[in-house]
């Protein structure tokens, strides 16, 4: 089956600094990839989506300068948490939309998650 | 702002008994989806409904799709301990490219 990878899996940074998110499908190629957040005992939340080769489209509420996102390639993007703080921390998931097989049922992909903790 | 409207949220229950999750939203969506979520793991799905009325069988999960397709439900018979987690719907927003809109989740324990 399909496979994405989310490095990392795991951060602490401390407040202020900036955390970089990678998401990776292995096997297959994605024109579209989503972000998602989830806090403690909470749904997944959509934060963005990201196109490669074009600008992200950011859901209503989530910060466009806050969380960078570069979609570089058809196998990669990134997400970036610039000047994080203890209000950021939560559980962001990736997901991957395989261009070939996934189109028409909108079927997604998903990372394992990255914990953000931000002290 | 479509919403999905997911119950019970947490259901402990014995082996063996059978239970119903069911996800209802007011808006129509082309397609909804289930996931089962591990702790600290990315969700994994389970079956895609997209037919008004559809029901589609994964060993002892039923999944229905309302003939409106607004709202959906899981059945699992017999439940089993390997069977405890988190059940999640997500509706599929018209267009394709958009992401999924998920339900609270279902907290599911089954004691054996």
């Amino acid at each position: 089956g399909a496979v994405v990878s989310q490095h990392p899996s795991w951060v602490i940074c401390k407040s202020g600094t900036s955390v970089k998110i990678e998401c990776r499908s292995l096997d297959f190629q994605a024109t579209t990839m989503f972000w998602y957040r989830q806090f403690p005992k909470q749904s997944l939340m959509l934060m963005a989506t990201s196109n490669e080769g074009s600008k992200a489209t950011y859901e209503q509420g989530v910060e466009k300068d806050k969380f960078l996102i570069n979609h570089a390639s058809l196998t990669l993007s990134t997400l970036t948490v610039t000047s994080a703080h203890p209000e950021d921390s939560s559980f962001y998931i990736c997901s991957a939309r395989d261009l070939v097989r996934g189109t028409a049922k909108n079927i997604q992909y998903f990372g394992a998650g990255t914990r953000l903790s931000v002290l | 702002t479509q919403l999905l409207e997911q119950s019970p949220q947490f259901l402990s229950i014995q082996e063996g008994e059978n239970l119903t999750v069911y996800c209802n939203s007011s808006s129509v969506f082309s397609s909804l989806q289930w996931y089962r979520q591990e702790p600290g793991e990315g969700p994994v799905l389970l079956v895609t409904v997209v037919t008004g009325g559809e029901v589609k069988k994964l060993k002892r999960l039923t999944f229905q799709f309302g003939d409106a397709r607004k709202d959906s439900s899981l059945h699992i018979t017999a439940a089993q301990p390997g069977d405890t987690g988190l059940y999640l719907c997500a509706g599929v927003r018209g267009g394709g490219a958009d992401g999924l809109t998920f339900g609270k989740g279902t907290h599911l324990i089954i004691q054996p």
